[in-house]
């Protein structure tokens, strides 16, 4: 299995382009997860999915865009990149094990600059 | 909004020696994770703890939670340079809405361990 996998592995936009990030997963997994990590800190969700056809805003969700058409991919859309979107995304999926816990398995990110 | 805190944020500790990092977060929950990320690397999982009182070892690292005190630690014993990463701890909330069991995690800032010799 790859696991999360995730392209472009680095992007440069201008100021207002727009971008989609990609992420596919192969683990039958049925959660998936945006999440961006800015320098020094934790990691901050900006949406999330529980199955094909279902996504829902996290805590950060401005400025971008998701769908989940099938269980194996998940995109971010930036639609009007901004200099604050400058940061580190990374993929994730987990799978429902029972509702015991929500171990969550990353991708290996992509580094996003705006200048 | 749940919050969580880890100290210290920057470690650096010569080979061989022991040391705790800590976890604190705001409110009730009984799922926390530890992560470990590899400078320019994604996170991989390192412990869930699913109880209080739960204690798991790995190798030099051992993790604990307790629920009550709201707090879990990750006890790093006789260091190697191996071990030199950014560990955060992440606690999950009651469920997603949409009829979910699972939580959102919530990540602390990280702590920046560097063992040297």
């Amino acid at each position: 299995n790859a696991g999360v996998t995730q392209t472009p592995k680095f992007r440069i936009l201008k100021i207002g382009q727009s971008m989609t990030l990609q992420c596919t997963q192969d683990m039958n997994h049925n959660y998936m997860y945006w999440y961006r990590q800015d320098p020094g800190m934790g990691l901050k969700l900006i949406y999330y999915s529980v199955g094909a056809g279902i996504t829902d805003k996290g805590e950060v969700p401005n400025g971008y865009n998701v769908s989940r058409s099938t269980t194996e991919d998940f995109p971010l859309r930036l639609e009007l990149a901004a200099p604050s979107q400058t940061s580190v995304y990374f993929c994730a999926s987990s799978l429902q094990v029972g509702g015991l816990y929500n171990e969550q398995f990353f991708g290996p990110g992509t580094r996003l600059t705006v200048l | 909004e749940l919050k969580v805190e880890q100290n210290p944020l920057f470690l650096s500790m010569q080979e061989g020696k022991n040391y705790t990092i800590y976890c604190n977060y705001s409110t009730t929950s009984d799922r926390l994770y530890w992560y470990r990320q590899d400078p320019g690397k994604s996170l991989e999982s390192l412990f869930v703890l699913l109880s209080n009182g739960a204690v798991k070892q790995e190798g030099r690292l051992m993790a604990s939670l307790d629920t009550k005190a709201r707090l879990s630690t990750l006890h790093i014993t006789a260091a190697v340079h191996d071990l030199s990463a950014t560990y955060f701890c992440a606690v999950s909330t009651q469920p997603f809405d949409r009829g979910s069991t699972l939580g959102r995690l919530y990540f602390g800032r990280g702590t920046q361990l560097t063992v040297w010799p």
